[in-house]
């Protein structure tokens, strides 16, 4: 089975440009979790999802972070507009409900603003 | 204080040495306990839970003292393989699927 898929892997962009970070969760999966790891800070949770409705969005730095999740099978985190400490990989993972609590993270996608 | 606090290393020790790797968590509500395992460059993934009773899984032994908050992984007759970064982690009490994750305790096992 595919596991939890994020694109791209990669994204270089300049300060001030839009950013959309996508993620495709294992299928039947009913939990979907946004986080950013950095050297200093370590993994962040930015957001949840259950069942596509956002729980928590507490960890969000800022208005500058959106996330959606239109149905099931796929998420976006956009960042507009994009500045350097916005630097950081960013992981998507996805769990299922009534399970050990594992969840299972995507490849991630490193982004550097410049 | 960070709700969950790790040493973050690095841990060098030669290959067949026993390790031992703590960690503190600060929310006394908190009920589940996992060590996560993160590759360079790679995404973390699970490598045990943590019950109360403690419990092994080969050479990895985790245990769990809830009086003192504590948190603990050894790894015994360690390879090269198991260099990576350990990451401990906290469900965040209450009736959430949240994660709190430590910054994690690098390990370099040396030939």
């Amino acid at each position: 089975d595919a596991g939890v898929i994020q694109s791209p892997r990669h994204e270089v962009t300049e300060m001030g440009q839009e950013v959309t970070l996508r993620c495709k969760p294992i299928s039947g999966h009913d939990y979907l979790f946004w986080y950013r790891q950095t050297m200093m800070r370590g993994l962040e949770l930015l957001i949840y999802f259950n069942n596509n409705v956002p729980i928590d969005d507490s960890g969000m730095p800022e208005d500058r972070f959106s996330a959606k999740m239109p149905n099931a099978s796929f998420s976006t985190l956009k960042i507009q507009p994009s500045e350097p400490r916005d630097s950081a990989v960013y992981f998507c993972a996805s769990s299922l409900a009534g399970s050990s609590y594992e969840q299972y993270f995507g490849p991630g996608t490193r982004l550097t603003v410049t | 204080r960070k709700e969950v606090e790790q040493d973050p290393g690095p841990f060098n020790v030669p290959e067949g040495a026993t390790v031992a790797f703590n960690c503190t968590y600060s929310n006394s509500a908190s009920q589940s306990f996992f060590w996560y395992r993160q590759d360079c460059r790679k995404e973390p993934k699970l490598l045990m839970s943590v019950y109360s009773s403690g419990n092994e899984d080969g050479r990895f032994t985790a245990q769990l003292n809830r009086a003192s908050q504590y948190i603990s992984l050894l790894i015994r007759d360690s390879k090269l393989s198991d260099s990576a970064t350990y990451l401990c982690v906290v469900k965040d009490g209450g009736a959430t699927n949240k994660l709190i994750f430590g910054t994690g305790t690098l390990l370099a096992v040396q030939p």
